[in-house]
């Protein structure tokens, strides 16, 4: 399995400023992805981010607010910009696994908007 | 529009005793089933899944349950720990290739001893 890290594990931010959130996986791996949780929600993808290429996005997310970049097979990192309140959430990366369908995640990152 | 849904944000069972999760779909689309486990402060960790070509997959004392006329699945875990106690989700995606994962709310377990 998959050794994830996610850095920072939890950050208070000040509306209107940004985060970026990193994730280093101990292994090669083609696709990454980051999804958020809201409070009380369900986990939501936000995008999938392929080495090399554009991130794609899902529906109700946009380059402009979650720009992602993936440097290389191990890393990633998606910024959360121009924070609000609504931002408070928990965002986590995963990666893909031999299994295809199973993904393995990271310890998630708790952002806090004030 | 959810189209995994988990309607009991919460569950308690006694140390021993069988827990039941219940999970519901709504796309006939999908087609391969997962159920995660998530503790405080983690990431979550996944558990056990079920293809739509099947009624069941057993793993241990965990079981998951397919019935896709009725869209619903159920996660059995027998007996249930202490250990057992955490946040489950229920997930699902279809087609080939990359994997899009949709989600439940989730349902809190507690075992009581």
């Amino acid at each position: 399995s998959a050794v994830i890290s996610q850095k920072p594990s939890r950050d208070i931010c000040q509306r209107g400023t940004s985060l970026t959130i990193q994730c280093q996986v101990d292994s090669q791996v083609t696709m990454m992805f980051w999804y958020r949780q809201q409070p009380g929600q369900s986990l939501t993808l936000i995008a999938t981010a392929n080495q090399g290429s554009e991130a794609t996005y899902e529906s109700g997310f946009v380059i402009d607010k979650f720009p992602i970049s993936r440097p290389n097979l191990t890393f990633s990192t998606l910024t959360v910009s121009n924070l609000s309140p609504e931002d408070s959430s928990i965002y986590l990366c995963s990666v893909e696994t031999r299994t295809l369908y199973e993904q393995y995640f990271g310890p998630g990152t708790r952002l806090t908007v004030t | 529009d959810q189209q995994v849904k988990q309607n009991s944000p919460s569950l308690s069972v006694q140390e021993g005793r069988i827990s039941i999760l219940n999970c519901d779909y709504t796309n006939s689309m999908f087609d391969y089933f997962l159920w995660y486990k998530k503790y405080p402060a983690e990431g979550p960790t996944f558990l056990i899944s079920i293809s739509s070509i099947k009624d069941k997959n057993e793993d241990g004392r965990f079981t998951v349950f397919l019935n896709k006329s009725a869209k619903h699945l159920s996660l059995h875990i027998v007996p249930s720990q202490p250990g057992d106690s955490a946040v489950y989700f229920c997930a699902a995606t279809y087609g080939q290739g990359a994997q899009k994962l949709v989600f439940g709310q989730g349902t809190r377990l507690t075992i009581n001893p």
